[in-house]
């Protein structure tokens, strides 16, 4: 069965602080990569979409790496702000699925003044 | 611009009703996804409509839900006798089509639905 897990659950840190999320996966074929990102009670919004042959990609003070081999993906985020508290969901899309994605169960980051 | 809309935002009913959930997709957007996120839980896939091909019905968990797309735009989904354990929020997503795997996907508030 697919599977992408996430660590950790939780985080509380700092502002101006970095942090750093994994994730895990074992989707296979692989197509792509997804980090998004969740303010409570809203919809999930895009950070970074990362393909077989992308290893990093940045998205202001967000940067999402992915090692296809290990199939192991991180989001590191870079002098956290207040605003960076929500949940932040690794997404991955099989190559031959058609239309079905893998969610990851998510990573609470809560950044503290 | 417009995004994804969704109403109701919360929906509170009573087991063994029925709802209908509305999403209102990205004007031009093709593809249509709703999914389901509970308490604690990620985010599970129920059904994806692309243009006018058959939707895929693949995630729905049970016969109790459907879902329609009219005119290749807003789409309903229909959750008859409800049950408690479908107290979730209901996100759905479009994009300008589904066939491309790196396609982006852009969600909607979601609908709060609890079932007492």
């Amino acid at each position: 069965k697919n599977q992408v897990e996430q660590s950790p659950q939780s985080l509380i840190i700092l502002e101006g602080k970095n942090c750093t999320l994994q994730c895990n996966y074992t989707v296979s074929p692989f197509s792509n990569l997804r980090w998004y990102k969740q303010d409570t009670g809203r919809g999930p919004v895009s950070l970074t979409i990362m393909t077989f042959s992308e290893n990093t990609k940045s998205n202001g003070r967000y940067t999402a790496t992915l090692d296809a081999d290990t199939k192991q993906s991180s989001l590191h985020i870079t002098a956290s702000q207040l605003s960076d508290s929500a949940s932040y969901i690794c997404v991955v899309r099989e190559n031959n699925a058609g239309n079905m994605l893998t969610f990851g169960g998510g990573t609470r980051l809560m950044v503290k003044p | 611009g417009a995004g994804v809309s969704q109403s109701p935002s919360n929906k509170v009913t009573e087991k063994g009703k029925d709802v209908e959930l509305r999403c209102d997709p990205i004007s031009g957007h093709t593809a249509l996804y709703w999914y389901r996120q509970s308490l604690g839980q990620g985010l599970e896939f129920l059904i994806y409509f692309q243009g006018n091909s058959a939707p895929d019905k693949s995630g729905l968990p049970s016969d109790r839900f459907s879902a329609e797309r009219t005119g290749g735009s807003v789409s309903t989904l229909t959750i008859q006798r409800t049950q408690q354990e479908d107290s979730a929020v209901y996100l759905c997503a479009s994009s300008l089509d589904g066939t491309s795997g790196v396609r982006e996907q852009y969600f909607g508030p979601g609908t709060r639905l609890t079932v007492t």
